[in-house]
């Protein structure tokens, strides 16, 4: 157990609709990542949030969004789904620095998003 | 982040060590050596850092070269649930913690 949590676990849903996926991090970690795991594209980088500023962001469409609240739990949005954004959806944390440990980061156990 | 290359897949038998190999030609100076695991259907795993020579924990050794061009995952003794993929990543101190770039990784399947 990373100490990260997400729900839902699976979330099956209809093309065109909008979801809303949950990730708390582990106590203390201000950073929170989040990730698409699908079989043709490989685990990508999505975006990433420190203390509730988006500090770095990766290959995200525009019909995704995140944020992340004062109690440092995120939230990826994801509107006018389509079938290719089913895959896994992970979210990770990171402790703040100092840390003796670069690009460690505990992953959450993800969301199963399936697109009808 | 430099670019990795890392065999697609590895076959093994249970109580044989097991090394998987990671190019990183373009490694920076500032750049540390990360191995991640990932089971099926779950969330990657950090397994071991390094920067030079050789680092040991409890699950696996990594071995990184005076060159540093390449390194060397080293499970010992493995068993079938060491079948996972396993990533090699390359990346630098300094400035923001970045994002992780996972290429395809390294599948192990471990036969008893």
């Amino acid at each position: 157990d990373s100490g990260v949590t997400q729900t839902p676990k699976h979330l099956i849903t209809a093309t065109g609709q909008r979801v809303t996926l949950r990730c708390s991090p582990r106590s203390g970690d201000l950073s929170v990542y989040w990730y698409q795991q699908s079989l043709d594209q490989g685990l990508q980088f999505l975006i990433q949030y420190y203390n509730g500023e988006e500090r770095a962001k990766g290959n995200i469409l525009e019909r995704f969004s995140a944020q992340q609240f004062p109690d440092l739990h995120s939230e990826l949005n994801l509107s006018s789904l389509e079938l290719g954004d089913s895959a896994l959806y992970f979210c990770a944390s990171s402790a703040p620095p100092p840390r003796l440990v670069y690009n460690e980061q505990f992953f959450g156990p993800g969301t199963r998003l399936t697109v009808l | 982040l430099a670019k990795t290359t890392q065999p697609i897949s590895m076959d093994s038998y249970e109580g044989q060590e097991v090394n998987i190999t990671c190019s990183h030609n373009n490694i920076a100076t500032n750049d540390y050596i990360t191995w991640y695991q990932q089971f099926p259907s779950q969330g990657p795993r950090f397994i071991i850092q390094g920067y030079k020579t050789k680092v040991t924990n409890e699950v696996a050794s990594l071995f990184i070269p005076a060159d540093r061009k390449s390194s060397t995952l080293s499970l010992p003794r493995v068993s079938l649930s060491d079948t996972a993929v396993y990533y090699c990543l390359v990346g630098g101190f300094g400035g923001s913690q970045g994002n992780l770039i996972f290429g395809k990784g390294t599948k192990l399947s471990v036969k008893p």
